[in-house]
């Protein structure tokens, strides 16, 4: 069983659409969640942490659900630059853990 | 932040040899690692690079394979040996500052 498992899409929304990502984790001992953004032939790059209070930065709002072990990631009023691959990550334990990432949900806005 | 550079961006080596990638910091830090993405897949650790001594592996990578040198608290190099066409891959170098951030990437062709 994989340890982080994302739908891979491609999802395409026309642009302003809202549109749901999820994603499962299997290690009930993971402590920290992350949604990640990663570019054709870039580095990912931290879009925003997840809390189990739940999160909102601008049109992005995560959830995280630690006796589903499930994280969502929520895109309001979607935009073109919005395309990209999201990346589903968990780690066991604060900055000292590397980080497990799920194969990423690709998402294309159509204009 | 952190602001991280990688040598060589990329590179076309044949089976058989060996690279070794650079990984500069702007900052001192502790925790660096590095990570595979190999074609259409996502991230996966390979170590953990630590300063003063023996770096700590995953399951699925060795020492001998993928040698690793910490001299300082900015600097960490990646060794690919013995080089086969399955080690074409995109090898990224990571740190831990206040979140995990992760260099542009070192894109591996091996023929």
């Amino acid at each position: 069983r994989k340890e982080v498992e994302q739908d891979p899409g491609p999802f395409n929304v026309p642009e302003g659409a809202t549109v749901a990502f999820n994603c499962t984790y299997s290690n009930s001992a993971s402590q920290s969640f992350f949604w990640y953004r990663q570019d054709c032939r870039k580095e990912p790059k931290l879009l925003m942490s997840v809390y189990s209070s739940g999160n909102e930065d601008g049109r992005f709002t995560a959830q995280l659900n630690r006796a589903s072990q499930y994280i969502s990631l929520l895109i309001r009023d979607s935009k073109l630059s919005d395309s990209a691959t999201y990346l589903c990550v968990v780690s066991q334990g604060g900055g000292a853990d590397g980080l497990t990432f799920g194969k990423g949900t690709h998402l294309i806005i159509q204009p | 932040s952190a602001v991280i550079s990688q040598k060589p961006s990329r590179d076309i080596c044949q089976r058989g040899t060996s690279l070794t990638i650079q990984c500069q910091v702007d900052s001192q830090v502790t925790m660096m690692f590095w990570y595979r993405q190999q074609p259409g897949q996502s991230l996966t650790l390979i170590a953990t690079a630590n300063q003063g001594s023996e770096a700590t592996y995953e399951s699925g990578f060795v020492i001998d394979k993928f040698p690793i040198s910490r001299p300082n608290l900015t600097f960490s190099t990646l060794t690919v040996s013995n080089m086969s066409p399955e080690d074409s891959s995109i090898y990224l170098c990571s740190v831990t500052k206040e979140t995990q951030y992760f260099g542009p990437g070192t894109r591996l062709l091996v023929l």
